[in-house]
């Protein structure tokens, strides 16, 4: 069965840090694409990044650029999410996902069931 | 990056057929096949619907479709079922080299 299991989510203050971590199992991590998506409370989901296969090709929304960082280690079969300088606009569910292949433009397949960041004083 | 239009709200009765629009630019949904369709019930993980513009993965129901013309993508789910409720996103590659969704459609079937 294809798992993604999101941990690293919580309180942090404005200016902070925080690493989210997404272990994958049951596929080939290293073959496929991923994705950071997050979902703001009561509001729709916004795409945050993207990392190839490999690695070597990271993507990201204007809103998190110089900010975030995708990174995976495919020895491992982890994704990982460095956020620094949070805001509260980045208060949010964020969600890890697979690609359905090794491009990341056509779509999410499998999703992790989210884990909650909060932003606040 | 601006999100793509999506209706807020559509509604139908069991059976029925409904389609939820998703309007872009040339710059996102018109300019690429890239257009992707998710499913999402409250408080859980998206599910992927469609991809590719018209693509099912695996395990969807053909009673869900997906369509382009210009700038404006579209979802049919034809013989409406009560699971069928739900939130749904559209979703485009841009030529910014980003990802941008749609601001979500609520389906009630009534």
């Amino acid at each position: 069965e294809v798992l993604l299991l999101e941990s690293g989510g919580g309180l942090v203050q404005p200016g902070g840090s925080l690493r989210l971590s997404c272990a994958a199992s049951g596929f080939t991590f290293s073959s496929y694409a991923m994705s950071w998506v997050r979902q703001a409370p009561g509001k729709g989901l916004e795409w945050v990044s993207a990392i190839s296969g490999s690695g070597g090709s990271t993507y990201y929304a204007d809103s998190v650029k110089g900010r975030f960082t995708i990174s995976r280690d495919n020895s491992k079969s982890t994704l990982y999410l460095q956020m620094n300088s949070l805001r509260a606009e980045d208060t949010a569910v964020y969600y890890c996902a697979k690609c359905r292949s090794s491009s990341w433009l056509r779509g999410m397949d499998v999703w992790g069931q989210g884990t909650t960041v909060t932003v606040s004083s | 990056q601006s999100a793509l239009t999506q209706p807020a709200s559509v509604s139908g009765s069991p059976g029925q057929s409904i389609t939820i629009s998703c309007t872009g630019t040339s710059s996102d949904v018109g300019g690429y096949n890239y257009v992707s369709w998710y499913q999402q019930h409250p408080g859980k993980a998206p599910k992927l619907m469609i991809y590719d513009v018209s693509n099912r993965p695996s395990g969807v129901s053909n009673r869900f479709s997906g369509s382009k013309s210009g700038n404006t993508a579209s979802l049919t789910i034809s013989g409406l079922q009560a699971e069928d409720e739900a939130d749904y996103y559209c979703s485009s590659y841009t030529s910014s080299s980003s990802l941008v969704f749609g601001g979500g459609t609520k389906l009630t079937v009534l």
